[in-house]
């Protein structure tokens, strides 16, 4: 039931900009994205919801392709606070949410 | 505010032993999960709860139980904690279907 994300890690430059994949084998009803800083609890960034709809962060935005079952993350003009691990829980049914292994991004000065 | 807590924050056991973990949100949100997080698996689904009196199995729920009893809490017991239990987990709610996901702050367990 776990997504599979890529890359498993990456380091940026401030200002430089990133993309992380992550898909699913299953059918999805939802996709959707947090960030996790070391020894905290995830943080919501952004739903993309079936039918197009999407819900959240105003700086990161990320696409959702239901027939490939695929989502992608775009960081651009990243900062030092986007560095942390960024985890795609991906909603089958409308009400079961399976994270992926996680992607950590470092934004180096 | 609102808020989702997991007691206790950590907590070391010894093998066998019954453990539970608690979580209390105080949203009123119908929808609870438990996820466990370890090196390499990201975090993992244990059992999750869509109002009083319903439970689910996870991808990973053997060897732990849980039971709705109020729409505020959903306890995670370990009937008999293993070493390969030691993990961080979270607890986490929704209002609603596909809403976003509200963490607690975690519960890190070691089983000895």
């Amino acid at each position: 039931q776990q997504p599979v994300q890529s890359p498993q890690a990456v380091i940026l430059r401030e200002g430089e900009d990133a993309v992380i994949n992550c898909s699913s084998s299953k059918a999805l009803y939802s996709v959707h994205w947090y960030r996790q800083k070391h020894g905290e609890a995830p943080v919501f960034l952004m739903i993309l919801l079936k039918g197009g709809e999407q819900k959240g962060h105003d700086k990161i935005s990320a696409s959702f392709n239901e027939k490939k079952q695929q989502s992608s993350l775009y960081l651009t003009a990243s900062q030092l606070s986007y560095s942390g691990t960024y985890f795609c829980g991906t909603d089958p049914t409308g009400n079961q949410f399976y994270f992926g292994t996680g992607t950590s991004l470092t934004v180096i000065p | 505010d609102a808020e989702i807590t997991q007691s206790p924050r950590h907590k070391i056991t010894e093998t066998g032993r019954q453990v539970t973990l608690a979580c209390h949100q105080t949203w009123n949100h119908n929808n609870m999960f438990w996820y466990r997080q370890d090196l390499g698996h990201g975090l993992r689904l244990i059992h999750y709860s869509y109002g009083v009196q319903d439970t689910n199995k996870g991808e990973v729920s053997d060897g732990y139980s849980v039971s709705r009893s109020n729409t505020e809490d959903l306890p995670l017991t370990l009937e008999s904690a293993a070493s390969s239990q030691t993990s961080v987990y979270f607890c986490a709610s929704s209002a609603q279907s596909a809403g976003e996901l509200f963490f607690g702050e975690g519960s890190r367990l070691t089983v000895l």
